[in-house]
């Protein structure tokens, strides 16, 4: 079956560190540019992060650049977010997307997504 | 500006179409995409490139654009239809990369 499943997620205090999982099956994870994408709770998507499929390219959305680390190891198709320096504004529910591509090109949206891990910043 | 606009909510009764629409500058130049999300679940590719739809995704959903605005039409809405509608749109040259808008709940009544 084709899927992604995240996890990693939690309560961490402010500042505090926490490091998310993506576990891809069912597709040939080397061939494809992943993202994570959040949600606040009862709010809107906000995308995080996108690398591509040969970690060439890495790209973050200011809210999170130099604190969030995107990485993947396509050996054991998994695709990581190592997030540091949390803050309250972070809590959300965080998913893994891949990227649509064929025939070794990627575009910028996303046709399958995981279920999501919840990180909640808190004291 | 990379703001994309869409109307907080939409109500239709069902077999009656909806429309939703999202706006920004970004549409100008750039394609949208729309997703569903029902509660509690990961959102769903529905519409891409303005107006295609993936497979599996029923006839009755459509996308169109225009200008810098795009609309989703739900056509013969049905009672599963009711869910958060998202569109989305990418430019990898810009600094925000990718932009969603803000959400459409659509409720059918």
């Amino acid at each position: 079956e084709v899927q992604l499943v995240e996890s990693g997620g939690g309560l961490v205090q402010p500042g505090g560190s926490l490091r998310l999982s993506c576990a891809a099956s069912g597709f040939t994870f080397n061939s494809y540019s992943m993202n994570w994408v959040r949600q606040a709770p009862g709010k809107g998507l906000e995308w995080v992060s996108y690398i591509s499929s040969s970690r060439s390219t890495i790209y973050y959305a200011d809210s999170v650049k130099g604190r969030f680390t995107i990485s993947r190891d396509n050996a054991k198709n998994s695709l990581y977010l190592q997030m540091n320096s949390l803050r309250a504004e972070d809590t959300a529910a965080y998913y893994c997307a891949r990227a649509y591509c064929s025939g070794g090109s990627c575009q910028w949206y996303f046709d399958l997504w995981g279920r999501g891990t919840l990180v909640t910043v808190s004291s | 500006s990379d703001k994309l606009t869409q109307p907080p909510s939409v109500s239709v009764s069902p077999g009656q179409t909806a429309r939703i629409t999202c706006s920004g500058d970004a549409l100008a130049k750039q394609y949208a995409y729309w997703y569903q999300q029902r509660p509690g679940q990961a959102p769903v590719l529905m519409i891409y490139k303005d107006s295609e739809r993936p497979s599996g995704i029923p006839e009755r959903f459509s996308g169109s654009s225009s200008g810098t605005t795009v609309t989703l039409t739900i056509s013969g809405v049905q009672a599963e239809d009711e869910a958060d509608y998202y569109c989305q749109s990418a430019d990898s040259s810009a600094s925000y990369h990718v932009v969603f808008g803000g959400g459409t709940k659509l409720t059918v009544l």
